[in-house]
């Protein structure tokens, strides 16, 4: 089955700082893989995917992911933290036809 | 564009009645319907795939006979809460995905802002 694991449910980062959020997948086939972020109260927005194409994705308002195959990792990172990034990101993979399965997810905390 | 809608956005209910969420795509179509439920603090769950005009596919361990899901147009489903306890409460998001011809990993899944339900 497949799944992902995001490594610490807290990241406390300074505004400006880099910020770096973990993800390892577990997949027998290459997966598609997501991060989506959560404000409070609110529901998901896409950050960035990958599906087999670039190994670096780019996404929005910054984010960017690694797909490392050897290392069975989808980091998320940023090379500066702003006080608006400050949320709940979660990494998924696709099963298949698009249904998720997602980390237990990880809260950014920045401060100034 | 490629918005989705949840109403309502919060609800109380007395335990043993039944609520009703709707899942709107407003400015899209949608062939199918994702349905999730997320604890505190906790990530979310997939409960049931809905594609229009057919039947849902629950997830294993998710009662179908308590979780009713409706997907009667292409823009509209609805999940319905019966017999509501107070362990249903929780934070239920849906999401849609874009009727179109690319592959289904190639299109965005969009999500809802969520409906938070609170059973007493």
């Amino acid at each position: 089955a497949q799944s992902v694991t995001q490594l610490g449910s807290h990241v406390s980062v300074s505004e400006g700082a880099l910020v770096l959020l973990r993800c390892n997948y577990s997949s027998s086939v290459p997966p598609y893989l997501f991060w989506y972020v959560q404000y409070p109260n609110q529901g998901l927005q896409l950050l960035l995917k990958y599906t087999s194409a670039a190994t670096l994705v780019k996404g929005i308002n910054g984010f960017e992911a690694e797909f490392k195959k050897s290392e069975t990792s989808f980091h998320l990172t940023k090379p500066s933290a702003h006080m608006s990034d400050a949320a709940e990101y979660f990494c998924a993979v696709d099963t298949g036809f698009q249904k998720l399965v997602f980390g237990t997810g990880t809260r950014l905390l920045v401060s100034p | 564009g490629a918005v989705v809608s949840q109403h309502p956005s919060w609800v109380i209910c007395k335990s043993g009645t039944s609520v009703k969420i709707e899942c709107r795509s407003l400015d899209f179509q949608a062939t199918t319907m994702f349905w999730y439920r997320q604890f505190p603090k906790q990530s979310l769950m997939l409960m049931a795939t809905s594609n229009e005009g057919s039947k849902a596919t629950y997830e294993q361990g998710v009662e179908k006979d308590k979780f009713l899901i409706n997907h009667a147009s292409l823009t509209l489903s609805t999940l319905t809460v019966t017999s509501a306890h107070p362990e249903d409460s929780s934070f239920y998001i849906c999401s849609a995905r874009p009727k179109s011809g690319r592959a289904p990993y190639q299109e965005t899944q969009y999500f809802g802002p969520g409906t938070r339900l609170l059973v007493l």
